[in-house]
C-alpha cells in the first residue's frame, strides 16, 4: 500500500531556532500534500495544503512566513516552523494521496513531535 | 464550507458490547466520507472510506458504517468490541470531485474494558 514517511519523528529545539520535517511519498507520487497541526486530545487542524511546484495554500490563522511549506518534487515536501517558540510545540503530520487514484483516501505519515524549549 | 462533528467525546464499553459512534456532517454537494483510527502511539490509519454506491460501507477488523444522506450522518458501528478496539476514532470528509482538502471531526476516544 502507499506508504508516506515522514522525518525527523520527534525534534527538540531551543526557541529562536528554525526547525525542518520532511515528508515523503515513497511508492508513489503526489502533487498534494497536506500538513497538518493536532494538539493534545484534539483533533487534526489542517494548516496547509502543499502543492508541487507552487506556492502552498494555508487556511486562515496559519501564519505562512511561520510555517514555510516547500513542495519541491512529487514525493518530498518540507515544512520549515521558522524562529520556533515553545506555543509551536506540537505534533505535525503530514498527508498525501496517489496523484493517479483521484479520490483515494489520505496516507499519513507517522508525525513528528516537536518540542521548544 | 464544510465541517464534522463527533458528538461521542469518550466512551467506554466492557468487552463484547456493541458500538456505534456518531459522525454528522455539513456540506452542501456530494461527499466522500472516512472514518480513521489511531491507536496509542501511532499513525492514523484508514477503517473505512465511503464514495458512492452502497451506502453500507464495510471496513477492517469488523468495522462497519452507514452513510444516510437525509440526516447527513455516517455512524461507525460494530457488533461486539475487543480490547484491542481502544483507540482514537475520526471521521472525516473530503468534498468529492478534484483534490480536496479533507476535514476532520474531533475524534472519539474509545475504551474497551476486559
Amino acid at each position: 500500500g502507499a506508504v508516506v514517511s515522514q522525518h525527523p519523528s520527534w525534534v527538540i529545539c531551543k526557541s529562536g531556532t528554525s526547525v525542518k520535517i520532511e515528508c515523503r511519498s515513497l511508492d508513489f507520487q503526489a502533487t498534494t500534500m497536506f500538513w497538518y497541526r493536532q494538539f493534545p486530545k484534539q483533533s487534526l487542524m489542517l494548516m496547509a495544503t502543499s502543492n508541487e511546484g507552487s506556492k502552498a495554500t494555508y487556511e486562515q490563522g496559519v501564519e505562512k512566513d511561520k510555517f514555510l511549506i516547500n513542495h519541491a518534487s512529487l514525493t518530498l515536501s518540507t515544512l520549515t516552523v521558522t524562529s520556533a517558540h515553545p506555543e509551536d510545540s506540537s505534533f505535525y503530520i503530514c498527508s498525501a494521496s496517489p496523484v493517479s487514484e483521484g479520490n483515494s483516501p489520505l496516507h499519513f505519515g507517522n508525525g513528528t513531535r516537536l518540542t521548544v524549549t | 464550507a464544510q465541517s464534522v462533528s463527533q458528538h461521542n467525546h469518550h466512551v467506554i464499553l466492557s468487552e463484547a458490547a456493541s458500538l456505534e459512534l456518531g459522525c454528522n456532517y455539513s456540506y452542501g454537494g456530494t461527499v466522500n466520507l472516512f472514518w480513521y483510527v489511531q491507536y496509542p502511539g501511532q499513525h492514523l490509519q484508514l477503517l473505512l472510506k465511503y464514495f458512492s454506491g452502497d451506502p453500507l460501507v464495510k471496513g477492517i477488523k469488523g468495522f462497519e458504517a452507514e452513510f444516510i444522506k437525509s440526516k447527513f450522518s455516517f455512524n461507525l458501528r460494530k457488533p461486539s468490541v475487543q480490547w484491542s478496539d481502544t483507540a482514537e476514532y475520526f471521521c472525516a470528509l473530503r468534498p468529492s470531485g478534484g483534490y480536496q482538502k479533507v476535514t476532520f471531526g474531533t475524534g472519539t476516544k474509545l475504551q474497551v474494558i476486559p
